[in-house]
């Protein structure tokens, strides 16, 4: 079965600092890798996601993405953050030869943004 | 264009009883999934229905159920509660049934059982 691990549970940054949130993923099937954000007492919106093509991914918000096979990880960063970005990060995992939608995903990593 | 509504956005119940939550897609979008949200044990998939019919299923046990109608909306049940169903319950829509759809999720509803 797949399964995925985030890394760490919070990361305190402070503001314009730069962050990383990681993620590994155990499969021995190809899959999709997805991350998604939720903003507190709202549902989970999609960041960005991997399905195949060049490694980095970009996405929303000055997101971005670098899937590593060799290494199964999925590692979001942003260069610089801002207040806003404040809020749980999902990593998720869909595997490429499945029907449907279904999505496993991490703990969650909590972003807190510091000024 | 709306986003995915479900209703009720909170509600508590007493440990016995049942529970019934509904999901209104994105327009258009064909395939909704639920989702159980909780501290304890993270995010973890339901099931899934695509044209009316279930098609995928997580492992929980009998008591819970869903269905979807013909306008793509669909309803979970929870019956018997118990202490422990307490959780943030999302659905999420997509146009199609592919594993490289995007999923658009609702706010969720907020159940707990006391």
């Amino acid at each position: 079965a797949q399964s995925v691990t985030q890394l760490d549970s919070q990361v305190p940054v402070f503001e314009e600092a730069p962050v990383e949130l990681r993620c590994n993923y155990s499969s021995s099937v190809s899959v999709y890798l997805f991350w998604y954000v939720q903003y507190p007492n709202q549902g989970l919106q999609l960041l960005l996601k991997y399905l195949s093509g060049s490694t980095l991914v970009k996405g929303i918000n000055g997101f971005e993405a670098e899937f590593n096979k060799s290494q199964t990880s999925f590692h979001l960063r942003k260069p610089s953050v801002h207040i806003s970005d404040t809020a749980e990060y999902f990593c998720a995992v869909s595997d490429r030869g499945q029907y449907g939608n279904k999505l496993v995903f991490g703990a969650g990593t909590i972003l807190r943004v510091k000024s | 264009k709306a986003g995915v509504t479900q209703t009720p956005r909170y509600l508590i119940k007493t440990r016995g009883q049942q529970v019934t939550l509904s999901c209104s897609p994105i327009s258009g979008h064909r395939s909704v999934s639920w989702y159980q949200q909780t501290p304890g044990q993270g995010l973890q998939f339901l099931f899934e229905y695509f044209s009316e019919t279930q098609r995928n299923k997580g492992n929980f046990p009998g008591r819970f159920s869903g269905r979807q109608f013909s306008n793509s909306r669909s309803e979970m049940n929870v019956s018997t509660l118990e202490l422990g169903d307490s959780a943030l319950y999302l659905c999420a829509s997509s146009a199609d049934f592919l594993p490289t759809g995007e999923l658009f999720f609702g706010e969720g509803s907020r159940l707990t059982v006391l």
